[in-house]
């Protein structure tokens, strides 16, 4: 079965860092696109960044770019996505993602971070 | 980036209704097209991906259509599980973009 479970969400203040992780298992992660997607609190979907199998090609949104990095350990079947200089507009459930030729199949359940002081 | 408007917002229909929702792409993305459903609480799923190839194990009553820059998800004999938020998504391009959401409430 696929699991996809996020972790690392929290409370940080405006101009912090924080750091997600999605732990991936019941498939070979090595072999899929991976992404994020996020929702603010009573809002819709909004594409992050995702990933190539092997790391070596990442994409972004223009609102996150230069702030957030996406990278992954195939060795340890885990996600990552940093967070730099965060602000309140990055208030969201994060959700991880596995996706194929585009699509987004598995998601996992959310994590929470806010940003306020 | 492209830009994906569905319509309507938000409808009302009742349990066995035929309900339609429109997504409009800001420029051509051929036939890469995904909707999803999300319920309260929930991640999205999956519901149809190349504007119109069921995913595996969504029932049939859920049909897409479209190509180019005109789209629709059709449900036909909406059943109780069904109330719930749609998305469209595009994988034409980067960024992926979501439209804004349809709600399908009940009457």
């Amino acid at each position: 079965e696929v699991q996809l479970v996020e972790s690392g969400g929290g409370l940080v203040q405006p101009g912090g860092s924080l750091r997600l992780s999605c732990a991936a298992s019941g498939f070979t992660f090595s072999t899929y696109w991976m992404s994020w997607v996020r929702q603010a609190p009573g809002k819709g979907l909004e594409w992050v960044a995702n990933i190539n199998q092997g790391g070596s090609e990442t994409y972004y949104v223009d609102s996150v770019k230069g702030r957030f990095t996406i990278s992954r350990d195939n060795a340890k079947n885990s996600l990552s996505l940093q967070m730099n200089s965060l602000r309140a507009e990055d208030t969201a459930i994060y959700y991880c993602a596995r996706d194929l030729i585009g699509r987004s199949v598995y998601w996992g359940q959310g994590s929470l971070v806010t940003v306020s002081s | 980036a492209i830009r994906l408007t569905q319509s309507p917002s938000s409808l009302s229909a009742s349990t066995g209704d035929r309900v339609t929702i429109t997504c409009r792409a800001s420029q051509g993305i051929s036939n890469s097209l995904a909707w999803y459903q999300q319920k309260p609480g929930r991640a999205p799923q999956l519901l149809i991906y190349g504007a119109s190839t069921l995913q595996s194990g969504v029932p049939s009553r859920f049909s897409g259509s479209g190509s180019g820059t005109d789209f629709t998800l059709t449900i036909t004999c909406l059943q109780s599980e069904d109330f719930a938020t749609y998305y469209c998504q595009h994988y034409y391009s980067y960024p992926r973009t979501f439209g804004q959401g349809t709600k399908v409430e009940i009457k």
